[in-house]
């Protein structure tokens, strides 16, 4: 299957201080990419929609400005956590489909564990 | 895009076929069955996914019963590293559509 990266795997940060996570899909053009959030024992929750060269749809209950997400390239979406709190520690994993092969199948990355002091 | 029911556990022995159920009785006409699995602490892996026909690929098989509304995933030689939370979606097409996950169904691959 296609392969989708993500940077750092894990970060540890104070709070008020923000955090960028990079996702990048390696083999295949990115036309939407989708970032998640996975708290202990529970399942992924969506929290943003991004195509590329537009603003991201962000799913409800999500704030826009804390959770800054850009998608500037075909390979590339950052997510930056902005004035980190430790109630935003989570797994935070994004996700990708586009051109290629399977359009239609959207790819995982390996997840970002991110930890605020 | 339509829900799913899956059972919150079941276990195999190791070599015998895993076969994980999964309901979807509001499935539209349009919309896939999707088949990803979760390692601890790792992202979601894709395995398979169909529409109406059955589908087989080198990690699994899919059926779909003839009136779509349910499926069963079956990993033909369940092995330890198949121990997972395994997540079954529908999903429609198009550029707004996307992937929901529920509780998905712990599969224990015992020795």
């Amino acid at each position: 299957g296609a392969v989708v990266s993500q940077h750092p795997s894990r970060v540890i940060c104070k709070s008020g201080t923000s955090v960028k996570i990079e996702c990048r899909s390696l083999d295949f053009q990115a036309t939407t990419m989708f970032w998640y959030r996975q708290f202990p024992k529970k399942s992924l929750m969506l929290m943003a929609t991004s195509n590329e060269g537009s603003k991201a749809t962000y799913e409800q209950g999500v704030e826009k400005d804390k959770f800054l997400i850009n998608h500037a390239s075909l390979t590339l979406s950052t997510l930056t956590v902005t004035s980190a709190h430790p109630e935003d520690s989570s797994f935070y994993i994004c996700s990708a489909r586009g051109l290629g092969r399977d359009q239609e199948t959207q790819y995982f990355g390996p997840g970002t564990r991110l930890l605020v002091l | 895009d339509a829900k799913t029911t899956q059972p919150p556990s079941m276990d195999c022995a190791e070599g015998r076929a895993a076969n994980l159920p999964c309901n979807h009785s509001t499935i539209s006409g349009n919309e896939y069955v999707y088949w990803y699995r979760q390692i601890h602490s790792q992202g979601p892996q894709y395995i398979i996914h169909g529409l109406k026909n059955n589908e087989t690929n080198e990690m699994a098989s899919l059926i779909i019963t003839e009136d779509r509304k349910s499926s069963t995933l079956i990993l033909p030689h369940a092995t330890l590293r198949d121990t997972a939370v395994y997540y079954c979606i529908v999903r429609g097409t198009g550029a707004n559509s996307k992937l929901t996950f529920g509780k998905g169904i712990t599969l224990s691959v015992r020795p």
